[in-house]
């Protein structure tokens, strides 16, 4: 396994269109994260989910973005409607649950993002 | 509500020397806190990860501390090369990971 892959890699749009981006996590992962990055700022969350299900969501993910994980393998982020303030790097990562004496902790691995510029 | 913050913001060192950044975090109720390495326009490559029973973690030349009591978190890089340019970004999750603004690390040569 070669780790957490998304696509495109870069994608640029017009104001109003719509996008979707692919993450495929690491194949025995049962969470899933979507995060925002802005230039000089650490991630932002977006959401997450466990197996299929969506578990929680931030309040930065406006009506306008989607996100799914339909067989609790690979997951996709659509915006609609985009704006130029949707410009950033996208960002999923993936992790599992591991135990250590009764302690659980989550590592989370991250790919190498999507690019996304709204002109 | 955690926040979690990163000083200093940039750092420029000659290479060679051993240096810490900081970081610190409201939320003392953490799992765990995690260190990052990011390279421009890349993702998040996982550097060290603290449990929250634990007070440091060693990985080669980095080593990692976390005092929960006081909300803080240091690494340290020993004998720096140019290489280690990068951006560094600590996180801390509550309900959710929550990561600073990280700190832009140049290593002159």
């Amino acid at each position: 396994d070669t780790g957490v892959s998304q696509n495109p890699r870069h994608k640029i749009t017009k104001r109003g269109q719509n996008v979707t981006f692919r993450c495929d996590p690491i194949s025995e992962h049962n969470r899933l994260y979507w995060y925002r990055q802005t230039l000089g700022q650490g991630p932002e969350f977006l959401t997450y989910f466990q197996n299929e299900a969506q578990l929680e969501k931030s309040r930065l993910l406006s009506d306008r973005f989607s996100a799914e994980r339909p067989k609790g393998s690979f997951s996709t982020l659509e915006i609609q409607r985009t704006e130029q303030g949707d410009s950033a790097m996208y960002l999923c990562a993936s992790s599992t649950n591991r135990g250590d004496r009764g302690n659980t902790w989550y590592e989370q691995y991250f790919g190498p993002g999507t690019r996304l510029t709204v002109t | 509500k955690q926040e979690v913050t990163q000083i200093p913001a940039a750092l420029s060192v000659p290479e060679g020397e051993n240096l810490v950044l900081n970081c610190s975090f409201t939320d003392s109720a953490i799992y765990n806190l995690q260190w990052f390495r990011q390279d421009p326009g890349k993702g998040l490559t996982s550097l060290l990860l603290i449990q929250s029973s634990q007070r440091e973690q060693t990985s080669g030349r980095l080593n990692a501390s976390l005092d929960k009591s006081s909300g803080r978190s240091t690494l340290y890089i020993a004998a720096s090369q140019p290489g280690d340019s990068a951006t560094y970004l600590c996180a801390a999750p509550s309900r959710q990971l929550t990561f600073g603004s990280g700190t832009q690390l140049t290593v002159l040569p």
